[in-house]
Order: structure tokens, then sequence, then C-alpha cells
């Protein structure tokens, strides 16, 4: 079983921070990194698809960087708003198994 | 509109009474697989299929079945279920490598 560590696993910020999380993996047999947002009583949804070491993805608030080489990926939250609580999950995809592996998740709080 | 869909969406069963829960894509995806998230372990794969008639075993398989007979459907099976296996299972689909799409999830409580 592969390892995906994410850190933290909780955050509770305040309404305008900005905050980031970490997905480290394993930095051998890469393939892709995804992150997803997932809220309470709903499904996860996809913010990013990431291939390439050194990609930077951005969408609106919320971006992420890529480093195949050190095994590591960070989302970032720029000023953050209550609507951006949940839990925020990267999967790593290696080219030997073809199937996604999951970290356990940083959930995050963002308080009015 | 492009859905993944699961049935049923809530279950309570017995040990040892069968069970299948159903996955359905529209979105004519190859990739389709099968997780449960327990609480403080995250998503775990249980199985997973890159094409019709082609499963493969994710990290939690025991006590699991699948088929893909159809590209559209991919039903999880459980032949005899246990207390162990209750828990929230989310079906998803995807491209070759692009980002998984998932259904609403179906929690199964075995008693």
């Amino acid at each position: 079983i592969l390892n995906v560590e994410q850190s933290p696993q909780s955050l509770h910020v305040q309404e305008g921070d900005s905050t980031n999380f970490t997905c480290s993996f394993p930095s051998s047999n890469f393939y892709a990194l995804h992150w997803y947002r997932w809220e309470t009583a709903k499904s996860p949804e996809a913010l990013f698809v990431m291939t390439l070491n050194g990609d930077e993805k951005k969408k609106g608030r919320i971006s992420a960087t890529l480093n195949t080489k050190e095994g590591y990926s960070y989302l970032y939250i720029k000023g953050s708003q209550p609507e951006d609580s949940a839990t925020y999950l990267c999967a790593f995809l290696d080219t030997g198994r073809r199937a996604l592996t999951f970290g356990s998740g940083t959930r995050l709080q963002v308080q009015p | 509109e492009a859905q993944v869909t699961q049935n049923p969406r809530y279950l309570i069963t017995v040990t040892g009474k069968k069970l299948t829960v159903t996955c359905s894509q529209n979105m004519n995806h190859e990739y389709m697989s099968w997780y449960r998230q327990d609480p403080g372990l995250g998503l775990r794969q249980i199985y997973y299929s890159m094409n019709v008639e082609v499963t493969d075993k994710g990290d939690v398989p025991e006590g699991y079945k699948v088929s893909r007979k159809e590209k559209r459907n991919f039903p999880l099976i459980l032949e005899s279920p246990s207390p162990n296996q209750t828990s929230l299972y989310f079906c998803a689909s995807s491209s070759w490598v692009g980002e998984l799409f998932f259904g609403e999830g179906s929690r199964l409580t075995v008693l």
C-alpha cells in the first residue's frame, strides 16, 4: 500500500485568512496527483489534476503546486471564506499500479 | 447531465444476507472504482476496473466482488456481509487519468 500523507489533519481559521496544506507522496513512479474538495454530506469533487513537475494550477482563490522530485504538493486558499469549509483530499496515481491512493485529508473549518 | 448514480443510498441489512450496490455512469468512462470511507481512515479503494471485463483489487478487497459486463455499470457485491463492512461506499468513474466523478454515496449498515 502506497503512503500518501496529508498535513495538517485539521485546521481552524478565521474568515479572510490564507491557508495551505501539504500532500506527501512517493517520489518514484509518479504519474499524476489529484486534489479533491469534499463537503459534509456531499461527494468529493475534483479541484485539480496535476501531472508535470513544477505544475501550478489555479481555480479562483484556490491554487496548487507540485514537486514530483521531492514528492509533495501544496494546496493554497487565499482569503478563506466559510463556504471553503470542507475536507481537502489528495490522491496519488503511480505508473505501475494504475489506481489512485488517497490521503486521509485535511479538514478545514473557516469561522465567520 | 453527467452523473454517477448509486443505489441504494441507504441500506440496513443483517449478517450473511447477500446484497448488491449498483453503480452506473453516463459519461462513457473507461475507468470505474469503488471506495469505502470510514472515520479516520479516509477513502480506501476496494476494486477498480480499467474497462469492460477488466477488474483488479484495490487496497481492501476482502469480502467484496465486482463485475464489469457493460461499460456504464460496475456493481459491488457483498456475498455474505459482516458488521465490519458497515461503511459509507462511493462509486467513481473517470476517463484515463482524468478527474474522478463520484456518486452520491451509499451508507450501509450490517447488523
